[in-house]
C-alpha cells in the first residue's frame, strides 16, 4: 500500500513572504511521478508542479519549486513571493493511482 | 488544453431516484478517467478507474451496484448514481489521463470542476 503524510493541516504565510508545505510518502513502486495540486474554493483541482522520481533535479515552475529527496522519501513544495490567489487547499499526490495526501488548507495574509 | 468537464456542475434529487454525472475530455483522448468523492474539508477518496472499452475497476469498499460507470469513448465517462439516498450527497469528481501523452501510467491527471450531488 502507499501512503502520502501531509503534517501540517494548516498554515499561513505574509503576502509575498515563503512558506514550504511539507510531504511523506511511502512507495514500493521504482519509478513513479510526485504531485502537488491545488484546490482553491472554487474546488476545482489545478496542477502546481510535478517531479519524475528518477530526475534528481528539483522541478520549478515559476513561484514555486519542490525539494524532493528520494531516499528520506520526502517531497515539499516551496511558494515564494506570496500571493492572496494561493490560498487553497494543497494536495500532495503520488503514484499510479494518485494516492493523495490529507492536504494542508493555505492562508495568504495581505 | 488538457480540459476536464462536467455536467451537471449541481444536482438535487429525490431520494430513491438515479442520477448520472458526465465527464468528458474537451481536447485530448483518455483511455482512462478516474472517479473521486470528496466530503467537506476532507481529501479525494478514489471510487473507481474507468477504462474505455472495458469494465471499471472499482476500490475496496465502493458499491459497483450502486455506483455504475460506463466510459463509451475516448473522451466520455460517464457515473451513474442509482436508488440514491441522503448519505449519497457529496460532491464527484473525474478526473482523466492524455492518452497521447505516452501512456505512462503515472502521467497527470486533469481534474473536472466537480459535481455536487444533494440528495433530499
Amino acid at each position: 500500500a502507499q501512503t502520502v503524510t501531509q503534517s501540517q493541516p494548516e498554515m499561513s504565510v505574509q503576502e509575498a513572504e515563503t512558506v514550504t508545505l511539507s510531504c511523506t510518502y511511502d512507495t514500493s513502486e521504482s519509478d513513479y511521478y510526485l504531485f502537488w495540486y491545488k484546490q482553491p474554493p472554487s474546488r476545482q483541482m489545478i496542477l502546481v508542479i510535478r517531479q519524475e522520481a528518477y530526475k534528481q533535479q528539483n522541478a520549478t515552475e515559476n513561484r514555486f519549486s519542490v525539494n524532493f529527496q528520494k531516499a528520506a522519501k520526502s517531497f515539499s513544495l516551496k511558494i515564494s513571493d506570496s500571493q492572496l490567489g494561493d490560498a487553497a487547499m494543497y494536495f500532495c499526490i503520488t503514484g499510479n493511482q494518485f494516492y493523495f495526501g490529507t492536504g494542508t488548507s493555505l492562508t495568504v495574509i495581505p | 488544453g488538457a480540459v476536464v468537464s462536467q455536467h451537471p456542475s449541481w444536482v438535487i434529487c429525490k431520494s430513491g431516484t438515479s442520477v448520472k454525472i458526465e465527464c468528458r475530455s474537451l481536447d485530448f483522448q483518455a483511455t482512462t478517467m478516474f472517479w473521486y468523492r470528496q466530503f467537506p474539508k476532507q481529501s479525494l477518496m478514489l471510487m473507481a478507474t474507468s477504462n474505455e472499452g472495458s469494465k471499471a475497476t472499482y476500490e475496496q469498499g465502493v458499491e459497483k451496484d450502486k455506483f455504475l460507470i460506463n466510459h463509451a469513448s475516448l473522451t466520455l465517462s460517464t457515473l451513474t448514481v442509482t436508488s440514491a439516498h441522503p448519505e449519497d450527497s457529496s460532491f464527484y469528481i473525474c478526473s482523466a489521463r492524455d492518452s497521447e501523452r505516452g501512456g505512462r501510467e503515472t502521467d497527470t491527471q486533469y481534474f473536472g470542476p466537480g459535481t455536487r450531488l444533494t440528495v433530499l
